[in-house]
């Protein structure tokens, strides 16, 4: 299964773009990528995924390299809700999602 | 709708003792998961199921069982509680269309003495 690196802590400023990102260089071709968050003391919260083009939705942006060997979650304008910790996952099998450390994202007021 | 409900919230229990924790899903999804999540750590999956009387094992199976026996309901149970199973219990849902479990319970917190 392929692996992935994430930094383990980030700040943002608040209304500022937050860019988390994502090193994947062993991920095979039928693997995609997500992304979760979690709130502190919540369960974790689905994202956004993709396998090669960038995605968009009403939370996120996902861009992923040509290569696929490394991937950026993109918050349009970070807010302080925004804070926890987000998962970057690669998998092709749902019972091979594996949460890692991911990285602790504080934003800033 | 509710989405994903877990029963209890909290519990604390001493060495061997059994208990069963509780996931009910009202959006019809076919798959249901049960994660643990230990301090600092990310989630491991337990057991999960694909369907009404099915089940598998995840990463992490060894000290519990589960059961489906009705689709909106996924039990997971501790029949002899030890210290190394405290930890937050997530559980989760997803529907057939979707890849991965897309919607998660607020976890069970467990203490065991």
């Amino acid at each position: 299964d392929a692996k992935t690196t994430q930094p383990p802590s980030m700040d943002c400023a608040e209304g500022r773009a937050a860019n988390l990102p994502c090193n994947h260089s062993t991920i095979s071709g039928n693997e995609y990528v997500y992304w979760y968050r979690q709130i502190h003391s919540q369960g974790p919260q689905y994202i956004i995924h993709g396998l090669k083009n960038n995605e968009t939705n009403e939370m996120a942006s996902l861009i992923i390299t040509e290569d696929r060997k490394s991937s950026t979650l993109i918050l349009p304008h970070a807010t302080l809700r925004d804070t926890a910790v987000y998962y970057c996952i690669v998998s092709n099998r749902d019972d091979k999602i594996i949460f890692g450390k991911g990285t602790r994202l504080h934003i800033l007021p | 709708n509710a989405g994903v409900t877990q029963t209890p919230k909290f519990r604390v229990l001493k060495t061997g003792q059994s208990m069963t924790l509780l996931c009910a899903q009202d959006m019809n999804h076919e798959y249901m998961y049960w994660y643990r999540q230990d301090p600092g750590m990310g989630l491991r999956l337990i057991h999960y199921s694909v369907g009404e009387g099915t089940t598998a094992k995840g990463e992490v199976p060894d000290g519990y069982n589960v059961s489906r026996l009705k689709k909106q309901n996924f039990l997971l149970g501790l029949e002899s509680a030890a210290p190394s199973q405290t930890s937050v219990y997530f559980c989760a849902s997803r529907a057939l269309g979707q890849a991965v479990p897309q919607h998660f319970g607020d976890g069970t917190r467990l203490s065991i003495l």
